[in-house]
C-alpha cells in the first residue's frame, strides 16, 4: 500500500528566507507524487507533480520539488518566501495499477511566514 | 471557465437528517471524488466513481452515499448513520484513469450539526 509522510505539521520562517517542506513516500511501484496547496476555506491547488519524466520538478508560485528515489523523498521547496505563501501544503501519491485511480495524502504541513 | 463547483459553501445538519452536498464538474472528467478534511488528519476517501453509474467505496464510507447518474455530477449524501459529520468536505475530478494525471477540486462545503 501506498502512503505519504509529511514530517512537521507546522512550519514557520521569515520572509524571504528559503522555504522547505518535507515528504517521504512509501510505494511498491514507481509512484507519481503531487503537491498541492490549500488556503483557508478553499479547495487544493495543484503546485507540480511528479511523473517520472524529470528528478526536478518545478512548479507554480516559484515552488519546485527535486524527486530522490534513494531517499524516498520528494520535498518541497521556494528559495525566498513570500507572505502570500502563508497556507497549508499536501503531498499525495498515487501509484500502480491498483492505485492509479486513487491518491493517497499525508497529513499537512502549515506553512507560516513571519515578516 | 471550466472547473467543479460544490454547493452550498455552509450546510448545517439537525440530528436524524439526511443532507446531500452538491458537486458538478464542466471539465469532462471522467473520474470524480470526495473527500472528508478534518483537521490534523489530512484528506480521506469517502467515494470515487470512475465511470457514470459506477462508483467505489473509499477508506471511510460507512455513514455516506453516491450516486453518478450523469458524467458531470456527484452527489454526496451523509445519511444519520453518519454520527460525526462535522467536517470540511471536498469534491474533486480527474481527466482519465492514469495515476499521472492529477485531480482538480472545488471549493468545499463545510458541514456543521445543529
Amino acid at each position: 500500500a501506498q502512503s505519504v509522510t509529511q514530517l512537521g505539521s507546522h512550519v514557520s520562517v521569515s520572509e524571504g528566507a528559503l522555504v522547505l517542506l518535507r515528504c517521504n513516500y512509501s510505494s511498491s511501484v514507481p509512484p507519481y507524487l503531487f503537491w498541492y496547496v490549500q488556503y483557508p476555506n478553499q479547495g487544493l491547488q495543484l503546485l507540480l507533480k511528479y511523473t517520472s519524466a524529470a528528478t526536478l520538478v518545478k512548479g507554480i508560485n516559484g515552488f519546485e520539488a527535486e524527486f530522490k528515489k534513494s531517499e524516498t523523498s520528494f520535498h518541497l521547496t521556494k528559495p525566498s518566501a513570500h507572505m502570500s505563501d502563508a497556507a497549508e501544503y499536501f503531498c499525495a501519491v498515487s501509484a500502480g495499477i491498483q492505485g492509479a485511480q486513487k491518491l493517497v495524502f499525508g497529513q499537512g504541513t502549515r506553512l507560516t511566514i513571519n515578516p | 471557465d471550466g472547473g467543479i463547483t460544490q454547493s452550498p459553501k455552509y450546510l448545517f445538519r439537525k440530528e436524524g437528517q439526511n443532507v446531500t452536498l452538491s458537486c458538478e464538474q464542466n471539465l469532462n472528467h471522467d473520474a470524480m471524488y470526495w473527500y472528508r478534511q478534518d483537521p490534523g488528519q489530512g484528506l480521506r476517501l469517502i467515494y470515487y466513481s470512475q465511470i457514470v453509474n459506477d462508483f467505489q467505496k473509499g477508506d471511510i464510507a460507512e455513514g455516506y452515499s453516491v450516486s453518478r447518474e450523469k458524467k458531470e455530477s456527484f452527489p454526496l449524501t451523509v445519511t444519520s448513520a453518519q454520527k460525526n459529520p462535522t467536517a470540511f468536505y471536498l469534491c474533486a475530478s480527474r481527466l482519465g484513469q492514469g495515476g499521472n494525471q492529477p485531480q482538480h477540486f472545488g471549493d468545499g462545503t463545510r458541514l456543521s450539526i445543529l
